[in-house]
C-alpha cells in the first residue's frame, strides 16, 4: 500500500446508523486532516491532528467524531447524521506538522457518504 | 465576499487548446498559491505551488500570480484529454499552517479529442 488509503470508498446510512471511515497514510507523515467536499463547494476542513493531536475543530457538529490512535491511522465516527451530510469525505497527510504553510496535502481518494 | 472566488465550470475546450484557469481573492495576506488536480473518483494532487508574483512553469503548465490584482491563474498549454479534471485553487498565509488552507470552488474542465 501506498500514499493515503481510506475505507469505504462508498457508504450508504440510514439517520440512525453508526459508521466510521477509516483513513491510513503510509507516508510517515506528522498530521492528518478531514476535509468533506460537497458539489459547488470549497473544501471544508473538519478536523486537523498534528502529532496525534487534535489541533483544528472547525465547528463541526458533534455527529462526527475523529479518532486519531496514532500518526498513521485516522477514523471519522458517523452517527445520527442528517441527509446534508451526504458528501465525499476526503482524507489528507502532511509531511511536516499543522503549523507549516508548505501547502501541499496528500489526499485519499475519499469515502462517498449518502445519508437517506 | 468569499476569501477565494473561482468559477466552478464545466469549462470544455478542444485539443490542442490553451487553457485559462482563475481565481480572485481578497485577502491580501495571503502570501502562497497553489493549484491542485483532482481527477474523478480521485483526491486532489498538488499540481503547483507558489510564493511570488509573475510566472512558473512546469512543463505544459504555468502557475500566474498578481498581487496588486489578487488574481491567480493556471494556464494549460496544448492540452490534452488527459488533463480532463477539477483544478482547485489554494491559498494560505505565511505563519498559519496547512490546516488554514483556503480553497476555491474548483474548476470542471474537460479537453474534447
Amino acid at each position: 500500500e501506498t500514499g493515503v488509503t481510506q475505507t469505504p470508498r462508498h457508504l450508504v446510512m440510514g439517520m440512525t446508523n453508526k459508521k466510521s471511515l477509516k483513513c491510513e497514510q503510509h507516508l510517515g507523515h506528522n498530521a492528518m486532516y478531514w476535509y468533506k467536499q460537497s458539489a459547488k463547494k470549497p473544501l471544508e476542513l473538519m478536523f486537523v491532528y498534528s502529532l496525534e493531536e487534535r489541533v483544528e475543530n472547525n465547528s463541526v457538529p458533534s455527529r462526527f467524531s475523529p479518532e486519531c490512535p496514532n500518526s498513521s491511522h485516522l477514523f471519522l465516527h458517523l452517527h445520527t447524521l442528517q441527509p446534508e451530510d451526504s458528501a465525499l469525505y476526503l482524507c489528507a497527510s502532511s509531511q511536516d506538522p499543522a503549523g507549516s504553510s508548505t501547502g501541499e496535502l496528500f489526499f485519499g481518494e475519499g469515502s462517498r457518504l449518502t445519508v437517506l | 465576499q468569499k476569501e477565494v472566488e473561482q468559477d466552478p465550470g464545466p469549462l470544455s475546450v478542444p485539443e490542442g487548446a490553451i487553457v485559462s484557469l482563475n481565481c480572485t481573492y481578497s485577502n491580501s495576506a495571503f502570501q502562497y498559491f497553489m493549484w491542485y488536480r483532482q481527477y474523478s473518483r480521485k483526491g486532489p494532487e498538488l499540481l503547483m505551488y507558489t510564493y511570488s508574483s509573475g510566472n512558473k512553469e512546469d512543463g505544459r503548465f504555468t502557475a500566474q500570480v498578481d498581487k496588486s490584482s489578487k488574481y491567480i491563474s493556471l494556464f494549460i498549454r496544448d492540452s490534452q484529454p488527459s488533463d480532463s479534471a477539477t483544478y482547485l485553487c489554494a491559498i494560505s498565509r505565511p505563519n498559519f499552517g496547512n490546516e488554514k488552507l483556503t480553497f476555491g470552488t474548483g474548476t470542471r474542465l474537460t479537453i474534447i479529442p
